[in-house]
């Protein structure tokens, strides 16, 4: 698989129910990100997690990351209609410049049905 | 809350022609990023930009593509003679030092005809 690789492609859940995506990547990491697509808008950024954390909240997120597995989990509690979106996995590399890129997933489509 | 903003949200371009595509990145911000989404495809990272060079570029970010920062909030993407494989979403990304959360702009939609 790719870097980046969310699963599933898709998910359809009814609201107030949880929602949890997957991302695996290949490289070492500096970071992983996660963001949201609203269908053919920009991309939001939602959360960060470093590679020495291994769980982060905000809000009705919950984000964890497994290095030795090199993959990471997005939860989404109590979802809610305005939760549809496409979700991406994201990891940060540093550059040799002192930059830093993102490399992104294919996503996740998630689909909250009232 | 500062947001990356970008102009024009759509670009309809023939192929050949030279196209500028701009954005003003968060005022505070020091790296800035151009990424790009072919329909349907994953976001493609192009080139990094910081203390007014490129510091990374792609495969992707051939010849035909040039950055500028040119006054200082201004950061723009120049394809100097279009293809239809071109034809993508194009978004700006900036951050602060840290932390390093990029934050993007809504993006500029790219039509090669």
């Amino acid at each position: 698989s790719q870097q980046g690789e969310e699963d599933p492609q898709a998910l359809s859940i009814q609201e107030g129910e949880n929602a949890t995506m997957n991302c695996s990547y290949k490289t070492s990491i500096n970071n992983l990100q996660w963001y949201r697509q609203n269908s053919g808008r920009g991309l939001v950024h939602l959360i960060l997690i470093r590679s020495n954390e291994r769980e982060k909240h905000s809000g009705r997120l919950r984000v964890t990351l497994d290095t030795s597995k090199k993959s990471s989990s997005l939860l989404i509690t109590a979802s809610r209609a305005a939760d549809t979106a496409s979700y991406f996995c994201a990891t940060d590399a540093r550059l040799t410049g002192g930059g830093n890129k993102l490399t992104f997933g294919t996503g996740t489509q998630l689909k909250v049905e009232l | 809350e500062p947001e990356v903003t970008q102009t024009p949200s759509h670009q309809v371009t023939q192929m050949g022609q030279e196209v500028i595509l701009r954005c003003v990145p968060i005022s505070n911000h020091l790296y800035f990023y151009w990424y790009r989404q072919i329909l349907g495809q994953k976001v493609e990272f192009l080139v990094s930009f910081y203390n007014n060079e490129i510091s990374e570029k792609s495969e992707i970010f051939d010849d035909q593509f040039s950055v500028e920062r040119p006054d200082g909030s201004n950061f723009t993407l120049k394809i100097r003679s279009t293809k239809l494989e071109d034809s993508a979403m194009y978004f700006c990304a900036s951050r602060e030092d840290v932390p390093y959360e990029q934050y993007f702009g809504p993006g500029t939609r790219l039509t090669v005809t």
